[in-house]
């Protein structure tokens, strides 16, 4: 079954900065990539998503790449703001197949004003 | 209109016991998904509703657990002789149509933190 990797587990940054996370994911057949971002204690929450016909998508300040030959995406956070510090999630499903979302282990973004 | 919501909030039981857990998802959804997050972790993905019926149910651990959707909306996660294993806060999440639908975006609901002492 499919499997995704997250790097890293743990990010800091200066406020301004930017902040990229890394995600491989194992099934090639998968298509559908969102990208969820987790309070303390809170639910996940959709920020950005791409499918498989996409190299990249951008929101504003969040940006997520696409590399189907290498199965692997990233998402782009630029001139971070305090309020970004969370828990963000990579996920990858098979747009019909299972529906199931794989997700990662996340990463624990923390932006220091 | 509202989101998805999770009865209740905070569950503790006794090790044995039986639980069960209820989501009401987004008006008018049809696809609904139920997930648990250990401490530290992804949402591990359990059981998967189109409709009334369960889709995809290969995440379900084992027979002690058992989820219903009867009329297409709310959905309770049943689980029996509880563990203490068990504990994680369970997600639920619904989407208007699911992947195959086109409408894929999953709206999560706040969770079901079980603690099973």
């Amino acid at each position: 079954g499919e499997n995704v990797e997250q790097h890293p587990s743990t990010l800091s940054v200066q406020e301004g900065d930017s902040a990229v996370i890394k995600c491989t994911y194992s099934d090639s057949a998968s298509n559908y990539f969102p990208w969820y971002k987790q309070e303390l204690g809170k639910r996940p929450q959709l920020i950005i998503d791409i499918r498989s016909n996409v190299g990249e998508k951008k929101d504003q300040r969040i940006a997520v790449t696409l590399n189907k030959t290498a199965k692997h995406f990233s998402l782009h956070i630029t001139e971070t703001q305090p309020e970004d510090s969370a828990v963000y999630f990579c996920a990858a499903s098979i747009e019909g197949g299972s529906e199931k979302l794989v997700f990662g282990k996340g990463m624990k973004l923390t932006v220091n004003p | 209109g509202a989101g998805v919501s999770q009865t209740p909030s905070n569950k503790v039981t006794e090790k044995g016991k039986y639980v069960e857990l209820r989501c009401d998802p987004i008006s008018g959804h049809t696809a609904l998904y139920w997930y648990r997050q250990s401490l530290g972790q992804g949402p591990e993905f359990l059981i998967y509703f189109q409709g009334t019926g369960a889709a995809d149910d290969s995440g379900l651990p084992n027979d002690r657990f058992f989820a219903v959707r009867p009329e297409g909306s709310v959905s309770t996660l049943k689980i029996q002789r509880t563990e203490r294993g068990d504990s994680a806060v369970y997600l639920c999440a619904s989407s208007l149509t699911g992947l195959a639908g086109g409408q894929a975006e999953q709206f999560f609901g706040p969770g079901t933190r079980l603690t099973v002492l």
